[in-house]
């Protein structure tokens, strides 16, 4: 069973455009974290969200945890090429952050 | 500070070999992950270790998969007999306590032919 959806599934948009990505799930998590994982590498941690309606802000990146904390958005404003990547969405559970539910991800691709 | 590095990078076997995959943690991180990573899918969790003890095992197919982490530093996830379908990144990771995020290593890509 796949707790954790995320949409859409590829994503392929021009420089400059804006994006928003989304990971929703029936279940409520205690954190959600947002991970970009690019080609032939490992995940690498962008955000960590834990309060219902917390919103955080990386530069062009928006993180959005919802009331319930049952689903987050990820928005980037005027993407670039080096956006590119797959966007993963993982929740936890109570105490144990780190033990993570990972959705399948978000192929992006942003063209020049 | 260095990063979880894990090795070798790439691994090809015949199905019915075995192998092995080494992980060495971020300094100072007493739990260690290892995660199985499918083409086109998210990381599923195979093991989770604080210091030398498990955590969890429930997604780790034990009658082919093992893995241990004797000083609660190194940890080795071994495979015998591989499967064609054990084809995919093992990635390991590891974060300073069980309540504080992960921080991935590269991945060892295996292909069983």
């Amino acid at each position: 069973t796949q707790l954790l959806e995320q949409s859409p599934q590829f994503l392929s948009i021009q420089e400059g455009e804006n994006l928003t990505v989304y990971c929703n799930s029936s279940s409520v998590f205690s954190s959600l974290q947002w991970y970009r994982q690019e080609p032939g590498e490992g995940p690498v941690l962008l955000v960590t969200v834990v309060t219902g309606g917390e919103v955080k802000k990386l530069k062009r990146l928006t993180f959005q945890f919802g009331d319930a904390r049952k689903d987050s958005s990820l928005h980037i404003t005027a993407a670039q090429p080096g956006d590119t990547g797959l966007y993963l969405c993982a929740g936890a559970r109570g105490t144990n952050a780190g033990k993570s539910t990972f959705g399948d991800g978000t192929t992006l691709t942003v063209k020049p | 500070e260095a990063g979880v590095a894990q090795s070798p990078r790439y691994k090809i076997i015949e199905k019915r070999q075995s192998v092995a995959f080494w992980c060495n943690p971020i300094s100072g991180h007493a739990t260690l992950y290892w995660y199985q990573q499918i083409l086109g899918q998210g990381p599923k969790l195979l093991i989770q270790f604080q210091n030398n003890g498990v955590v969890d095992d429930s997604q780790l197919p034990k009658d082919r998969f093992s893995a241990e982490r004797l000083k609660g530093v190194d940890s080795t996830l071994k495979i015998q007999p591989a499967k064609l379908e054990d084809s995919a990144v093992y990635l390991c990771a590891s974060s300073y306590t069980l309540n504080t995020e992960a921080f991935f290593g590269q991945g060892t890509r295996l292909t069983v032919v």
